[in-house]
């Protein structure tokens, strides 16, 4: 069965980066986008920008560009988002999520919380 | 951005029909999904495509819709389906999500 599993959660520094990851299972990691997603407290969700694993292509939202790097490690399966000038605004929890069709996320990681504070 | 409003909240009974609506800024054709959030819980998806049952997905939600107006169905309603539920359009870039809508039961 299709698995995400998301790195921990990470306290840092305004000003500092973070890479978060989201090892995949179950499929060929190859040959799916990964999608990551923001979630404020309280707020609703923002796309972020995808990665397809196969050739290293992206696209991101443009809110994002700057902001959010995507990376994928074919031998490990493993997708990577580095978050960059860290703000408070950046606080939030963070998921991976896998699509079909290739339009609608299936599959979702269990999501990583990213607090920034001095 | 496609801008996707949905009603806050809504509170029902067990054993009722609800809707929730969905309204797009801007046409999304048939490309409306609907996903369901429990409270520290990743989102699930529901229905894809404005009509279609996710695998796994009870029989007593439902979706319908297109262009710009859209709307979840549960029908009867679960105490477990008291969750928060999300649009999300990938018709247009970027894909957006609506705000939720948190439903509540009496």
């Amino acid at each position: 069965q299709v698995q995400l599993q998301q790195s921990g959660a990470e306290l840092v520094k305004p000003g500092s980066s973070v890479k978060i990851s989201c090892k995949a299972s179950g499929y060929t990691f190859t040959s799916y986008d990964m999608h990551w997603i923001k979630q404020q407290p309280g707020n609703g969700l923002e796309w972020i920008g995808w990665i397809y694993p196969g050739n290293g292509n992206t696209k991101y939202n443009q809110k994002f560009n700057g902001k959010a790097t995507l990376t994928a490690d074919k031998s490990s399966s493993t997708a990577y988002m580095q978050l960059s000038s860290l703000t408070s605004e950046d606080s939030a929890v963070y998921f991976c999520a896998r699509t079909e069709g290739p339009n609608w996320f299936a599959y979702w990681g269990q999501g990583t919380l990213v607090t920034v504070s001095s | 951005d496609t801008v996707l409003t949905q009603s806050p909240a809504l509170a029902v009974s067990p054993g009722e029909r609800v809707s929730i609506s969905c309204r797009a800024s801007e046409g999304v054709n048939s490309y409306m999904h609907w996903y369901q959030q429990k409270p520290g819980q990743q989102p699930k998806l529901l229905i894809y495509k404005a009509s279609n049952l996710a695998s796994g997905v009870p029989a007593r939600f439902s979706g319908s819709g297109s262009g710009t107006d859209f709307t979840l169905t549960i029908d009867p309603v679960e105490a477990d389906d008291t969750a928060t539920y999300f649009c999300q359009q990938s018709w247009n870039d970027p894909r957006t999500f609506g705000g939720g809508t948190k439903l509540e039961l009496k």
